[in-house]
């Protein structure tokens, strides 16, 4: 079936970068994109970008530019999110999400698991 | 981007019927039907429950379905049961593959 999984949960201190990994499977990985979401404790989803998997091309939402680094590995079939500069309010879980529909990012399905990253001082 | 409108939380007891709403611009939900809707339960990831603004994928209950009407989408679970209390996200395409979430709107089952 079509899932994506994440890495594991990481601690961090601040000033330090993380990479997350999202493996998917079950599909043509470069036929469809993927979406990275940000959801801080006790807070909303918050859409950070996507990037195109046939291109490597990545569209980043305002406020996710610079430090957030969208990536691909094709031969594995997995994406990447890394942050640099980390910083207390980067904790946070962060999803990775396959754009549901080929032709546009209309919606997000499947989901992967979630990847908590936390940032001590 | 700002984020779409959603109520902040809803309630209802089970067996009943309730609607969140979501509220955008013509730039967003009012300039395509591109409105998808979420499911999270707490600790979990998100569960499409609608796409398109009225299309459910298969296994998403019946009792489950989207409208929209100009600016404004909506969701309408029917049939209210206690494993729908969850928190519940709208999202919207805005141009050139950029989504914006609603702000989440918490469902209560009482």
């Amino acid at each position: 079936q079509v899932q994506l999984v994440q890495s594991g949960s990481e601690l961090k201190k601040s000033g330090a970068s993380v990479k997350i990994s999202c493996k998917a499977s079950g599909y043509s990985f470069t036929s469809y994109g993927v979406n990275w979401v940000r959801q801080a404790p006790g807070q909303g989803l918050e859409w950070m970008g996507r990037i195109n998997t046939n291109t490597g091309i990545p569209t980043y939402a305002q406020g996710f530019t610079g430090r957030f680094v969208f990536s691909l590995d094709t031969s594995v079939g997995a994406a990447y999110l890394q942050i640099t500069s980390l910083r207390a309010e980067d904790t946070a879980v962060y999803y990775c999400g396959r754009v549901g529909y080929a032709s546009g990012n209309r919606w997000i399905d499947p989901w992967g698991q979630g990847t908590l990253i936390t940032v001590s001082s | 981007q700002s984020a779409l409108t959603q109520p902040a939380s809803v309630s209802g007891s089970p067996g009943q019927s309730i609607t969140i709403s979501c509220t955008g611009t013509n730039g967003d939900i009012g300039g395509y039907s591109y409105v998808s809707w979420y499911q999270q339960h707490p600790g979990k990831a998100p569960k499409l429950m609608i796409y398109d603004v009225v299309n459910r994928p298969s296994g998403v209950s019946d009792r489950f379905s989207g409208s929209q009407s100009g600016n404004m989408a909506s969701l309408t679970i029917s049939g209210l049961q206690p494993e729908d209390e969850a928190d519940y996200y709208c999202t919207s395409y805005v141009r050139n593959s950029i989504l914006v979430f609603g702000g989440g709107t918490r469902l209560t089952v009482l």
